[in-house]
């Protein structure tokens, strides 16, 4: 079936670090890819998105590539903030599966000045 | 503009109780999911609507559960015999089209606790 694995968390680091979240998928087909984000009492939020191999998706200083070779789509950023430290989910769409999101069990960055 | 809203934002009931948790998209939205997150967990697909119908139910874990929308605008996810287990947070998401690959708007959750 259709799954997403990401790394375990807490990620800890410090500002103006460099961060990498990484998450694998599986699923049949040619899915689509998405980061989702949940700020401390706030609702998910799409982070960014890729529809199709190779493609960059990117917003707010990250972004991840989706490649097809190694079912991957890995998040990163060059320099994180206080203000990142949040809840970070990778999921998919599988179109030959409906168009509901499976997300993989989320990462937690907490960041520190 | 309003984004999706849900309502209670905190649920505690008893075992064996019925619960109904509401959800209102976002204006103009046709499509509305409905998802279930526990401790630790990723959100887990329960339930799609396109407009009023439910056009895949099939992350439903047992009869207990059931959602309408009756009018193709606010639904309602009801819970029967509530058990410990279906203790989670439950997120309610909307988008603009049939879904495919169109953002998923999410709203803030609520929390149920079944004692």
């Amino acid at each position: 079936g259709n799954s997403v694995t990401q790394m375990e968390g807490p990620v800890t680091l410090s500002e103006e670090a460099f961060l990498t979240i990484n998450c694998t998928y599986t699923a049949t087909g040619y899915p689509s890819l998405f980061w989702y984000v949940q700020y401390p009492g706030e609702g998910l939020q799409l982070l960014l998105k890729a529809t199709k191999a190779d493609d960059k998706g990117s917003n707010k200083g990250f972004e991840a590539t989706y490649r097809k070779e190694t079912t991957s789509f890995h998040l990163e950023k060059g320099s994180v903030q206080v203000s990142d430290s949040a809840v970070y989910f990778c999921a998919l769409i599988s179109r030959q599966a409906g168009t509901a999101l499976i997300f993989g069990k989320g990462t937690t960055l907490s960041v520190s000045s | 503009g309003a984004g999706v809203s849900q309502t209670p934002s905190n649920k505690v009931t008893e075992k064996g109780k019925y619960v109904e948790l509401r959800c209102d998209p976002i204006s103009g939205h046709t499509a509305l999911y409905w998802y279930r997150q526990s401790l630790g967990q990723g959100p887990e697909f329960l339930i799609y609507f396109q407009g009023t119908g439910a056009a895949d139910d099939s992350g439903l874990p047992n009869d207990r559960f059931f959602a309408v929308r009756p009018e193709g605008s606010v639904s309602t996810l009801k819970i029967q015999r509530t058990e410990r287990g279906d203790s989670a947070v439950y997120l309610c998401a909307s988008s603009s089209d049939r879904g495919a690959y169109n953002e998923q708007f999410f709203g803030p959750g609520t929390r149920l606790t079944v004692l």
